[in-house]
Order: C-alpha cells, then sequence, then structure tokens
C-alpha cells in the first residue's frame, strides 16, 4: 500500500514564526497535493506539484509557498505563521492526474 | 469539476446496509466518480470510484444512474467502524483539482 508520511501529527507555532510541513511518499507518484481542513469549509486545495520544482496554486495558496526538490518530497511552508492558519493540513499523492489520490494522517496546526 | 450534493447526515443499524446517495447531475462525458470517508482525525481513505458501470470492490458498491447524473455509494454491511464522513467527488481525467465538498456524516448506531 501507498504509505503517505506527514512529519508531525500536532504542531504549536507562535505568530510570526517560519513553519515547515513535511510530507514525504514512498510509491514514485508524481503527483503531489497540500490541502487545509477546516470544520464549515471541508477541503481546500493550497497547492499542488504534478513533477520535480514544478507547482500550481490550488484555490487558496496566499500566505503558502511550496518546494519539491525531490520527486518523494513535497513541502508546505508558512513564511510567517498567523493565527488564521490554525487549520489541519493533509498532504495527498497520486500517480497520475485525476486519479486516486493517497492522503496522510494530517498535521494539527495551532498558531498563538 | 461538477459539483456534487449530499444529505448531511444518515443514520443506519449495525449489520444493514448504508446505502449513501450523490447527486452530480451536472457531470460531463470525460468525469469519473469517486468516493472518499474520513474516519475523526485521519486523511480521507479512498473507497471507489466508477464512468458508468456499477462498480464493486472489497470496501463497498458503487451504482451510477444510466442518465450518470446520480450515484449510491452502498456498504453492504454496516460496523461501527464505518461511523465517518463520506464524499463524493466527481473529476475528470486531465483534472488536478479534486474538490471535496462538505460530505455525509453516516452514524452506524448498534
Amino acid at each position: 500500500d501507498v504509505k503517505v508520511t506527514q512529519s508531525s501529527r500536532y504542531l504549536v507555532k507562535r505568530t510570526g514564526e517560519k513553519v515547515f510541513l513535511e510530507c514525504v511518499q514512498d510509491m514514485d507518484h508524481e503527483n503531489m497535493f497540500w490541502y487545509r481542513q477546516d470544520p464549515g469549509l471541508g477541503l481546500r486545495l493550497i497547492y499542488f506539484s504534478y513533477d520535480v520544482k514544478m507547482k500550481e496554486k490550488g484555490d487558496i495558496p496566499e500566505g503558502y509557498s511550496v518546494s519539491r526538490e525531490k520527486k518523494e518530497r513535497f513541502s508546505l511552508i508558512l513564511e510567517s505563521a498567523s493565527t488564521n492558519q490554525t487549520s489541519m493540513y493533509l498532504c495527498a499523492s497520486s500517480d497520475r492526474v485525476g486519479e486516486k489520490l493517497f492522503f496522510g494522517s494530517g498535521t494539527q496546526l495551532s498558531v498563538l | 469539476d461538477a459539483k456534487t450534493t449530499q444529505p448531511p447526515s444518515m443514520d443506519c443499524a449495525e449489520g444493514r446496509a448504508a446505502n449513501l446517495p450523490c447527486n452530480h447531475s451536472t457531470i460531463s462525458g470525460n468525469e469519473y466518480v469517486y468516493w472518499y470517508r474520513q474516519i475523526h482525525s485521519q486523511g480521507p481513505q479512498y473507497i471507489i470510484h466508477g464512468l458508468k458501470n456499477n462498480e464493486t470492490n472489497e470496501m463497498a458498491s458503487l451504482i451510477i444512474t444510466e442518465d450518470r447524473k446520480s450515484s449510491t455509494l452502498i456498504l453492504p454491511h454496516a460496523t461501527l467502524r464505518d461511523t465517518a464522513v463520506y464524499y463524493c467527488i466527481v473529476i475528470y481525467t486531465g483534472g488536478f483539482k479534486t474538490i471535496f465538498g462538505a460530505g455525509t456524516r453516516l452514524f452506524v448506531k448498534a
């Protein structure tokens, strides 16, 4: 089975800090995604990547950046964390475009 | 990507079949119907998908109407562990943006 691993299950950061969320997949998938999930708003796509060093904005990219230097790793970066970025962050990967997504367990980020 | 409409919540007795409906009346010919579920505090998990034929796997069955405007996910013998939020999504094979709606919260009761 595909394994998508997120580096932290829970994270607490202070306003203004730079935050790195790491995601690693072990099945050589081309595509990787970052979503955030908030009560009442469902899952919203932040960024996705379809190849190494390639990235595309999702629906809510403001305040975030991403890095994909290696195929298996996709990082989400909060340059200056704010309280409204407190959320559950979910990483996913897929083999081909439009095919099923495999999700990690999520990182619950709290920004104080 | 086509939008979907699902009931916000449903109940099901343990051991009975759970039938979860989804409306996707604006689906286009190259869009697939996917179902995922999310158990509390975990990432969504893929269940099944289909284009126009009915599909079955070890987890569930997917029934798609002939006009493809709606579908039903069937969990044949629901257990307490099937309590989760179930998402119905349509996506075309060239699409990156898998859009998750609010889903249906299924409560399986003993």
